[in-house]
């Protein structure tokens, strides 16, 4: 199994600005992925980020908008840059250990 | 591309009642397929996928391929049921897709 935590949980920020959301795993893990779950809809891959590589971003999402870190095995961060009203969404780690697990989300509301 | 319906946005029951959440899939391949829940406050959780077939809080579903469908049944729903339950697959090394979700309503 694996447990996740986020930083921050939740977040209001300004127009123009950019939120940096910390996932921390309890174990080695090589797949994580960051969700977004905007509000009433369901979860959307944002990214795939594995430890060594580059992050591979879906369809719809750029790395110069969501910049991800992957320095190691147990951690990642997820950077929402120039924000929106649009961006106001719930961000979600989650990891692949033997089935795939989630984190509680960030809730980031953009004024 | 695959895709994951959940028709329903809202399914209200009240206790005791069968219940039965619908997920139909699209992916020409053989996927995996899972039912994962969110109580309210709590973060989203894995209820069951199709290869252990178990049994999970009474629940159950069953992959029809001629269908495509993983449908997930109870047969008598309980208050403590009430929660977002979303569908979803998966392919390969890939990361899951979701379902739009269905909230389940179990009245007293």
């Amino acid at each position: 199994s694996a447990v996740i935590s986020q930083k921050p949980s939740r977040d209001i920020c300004q127009r123009g600005t950019s939120l940096t959301i910390q996932c921390q795993v309890d174990s080695q893990v090589t797949m994580m992925f960051w969700y977004r779950q905007q509000p009433g809809q369901s979860l959307t891959l944002i990214a795939t980020a594995n430890q060594g590589s580059e992050a591979t971003y879906e369809s719809g999402f750029v790395i110069d908008k969501f910049p991800i870190s992957r320095p190691n095995l147990t951690f990642s961060t997820l950077t929402v840059s120039n924000l929106s009203p649009e961006d106001s969404s719930i961000y979600l780690c989650s990891v692949f250990a033997d089935t795939q697990y989630f984190g509680p989300g960030t809730r980031l509301t953009v004024l | 591309a695959q895709r994951v319906t959940q028709p329903e946005k809202l399914l209200s029951v009240f206790k005791g009642a069968p219940v039965e959440l619908k997920c139909n899939y699209s992916y020409s391949g053989s996927p995996e397929l899972f039912w994962y829940v969110q109580y309210s406050r709590q973060r989203l959780q894995l209820l069951l996928r199709h290869i252990s077939r178990e049994s999970i809080k009474g629940f159950t579903a069953d992959l029809n391929k001629g269908e495509t469908s993983f449908h997930l049944k109870k047969p008598f729903a309980q208050e403590e049921d009430s929660a977002m339950y979303y569908c979803a697959l998966r392919t390969g090394r890939r990361a899951l897709t979701f379902g739009s979700g269905t909230r389940l309503q179990v009245q007293p």
